[in-house]
């Protein structure tokens, strides 16, 4: 079946300092893919996505590109921010038309002044 | 202001106690999604709905049922709720592979 692989956390970084949180995912055909953020007591938000292959998804200054050679879809920033501070979840839609996500476990990011 | 809205944000009860969580979306999605987040589980699903009167079971159905009578509301029901049901709960809709719009969630705590 479908699945997502992200990194474990907390990863914790001064203010601008590099970031890449690593996703891989197993999926049967050519799935969407997508990172959520979730600020502390919040839902969670569409970040970026990725449609196909070798797409970027780009918002906020985060970064991910859609890799099939590698069934990977790493988030990266170059520089964060205190506001940065919080947990990402990397996820994949279901092939098949249900469009219903599988989330991975989510990575924590803790960014220190 | 497209939005998922979810009631109450906090609720306290008693075992045993049927409760509802409402859910309302007002951007005509089709496809709407209830999840309970845990410590070190993540995200997991309890059910999801295709459209009006078509739901299915996801990972952890078991003790929680649904409805999907119009198209923008998607209730979770409890009817005899447990202490392993304190969760934070969160319903999402979505049009398709555009990604999902979630809700600000409900903590419930069953005592």
């Amino acid at each position: 079946g479908n699945s997502v692989t992200q990194m474990e956390g907390p990863v914790t970084l001064s203010e601008e300092a590099f970031l890449t949180i690593n996703c891989t995912y197993t999926a049967t055909g050519y799935p969407s893919l997508f990172w959520y953020v979730q600020y502390p007591g919040e839902g969670l938000q569409l970040l970026l996505k990725a449609t196909k292959a070798d797409d970027k998804g780009s918002n906020k200054g985060f970064e991910a590109t859609y890799r099939k050679e590698t069934t990977s879809f790493h988030l990266e920033k170059g520089s964060v921010q205190v506001s940065d501070s919080a947990v990402y979840f990397c996820a994949l839609s279901r092939t098949g038309g249900s469009y219903i996500p599988t989330f991975g476990r989510g990575t924590s990011l803790i960014v220190h002044p | 202001e497209a939005q998922v809205t979810q009631n109450p944000r906090y609720l306290i009860t008693v075992t045993g106690k049927k409760l509802t969580v409402t859910c309302s979306q007002n951007m005509n999605h089709e496809y709407m999604s209830w999840y309970r987040q845990d410590p070190g589980l993540g995200l997991r699903q309890i059910y999801y709905s295709m459209n009006v009167e078509v739901t299915d079971k996801g990972d952890v159905p078991e003790g929680y049922k649904v409805s999907r009578k119009e198209k923008r509301n998607f209730p979770l029901i409890l009817e005899s709720p447990s202490p392993n049901q304190t969760s934070l709960y969160f319903c999402a809709s979505s049009q398709g592979q555009g990604g999902y719009t979630f809700g600000s969630g409900t903590r419930l705590t069953v005592v």
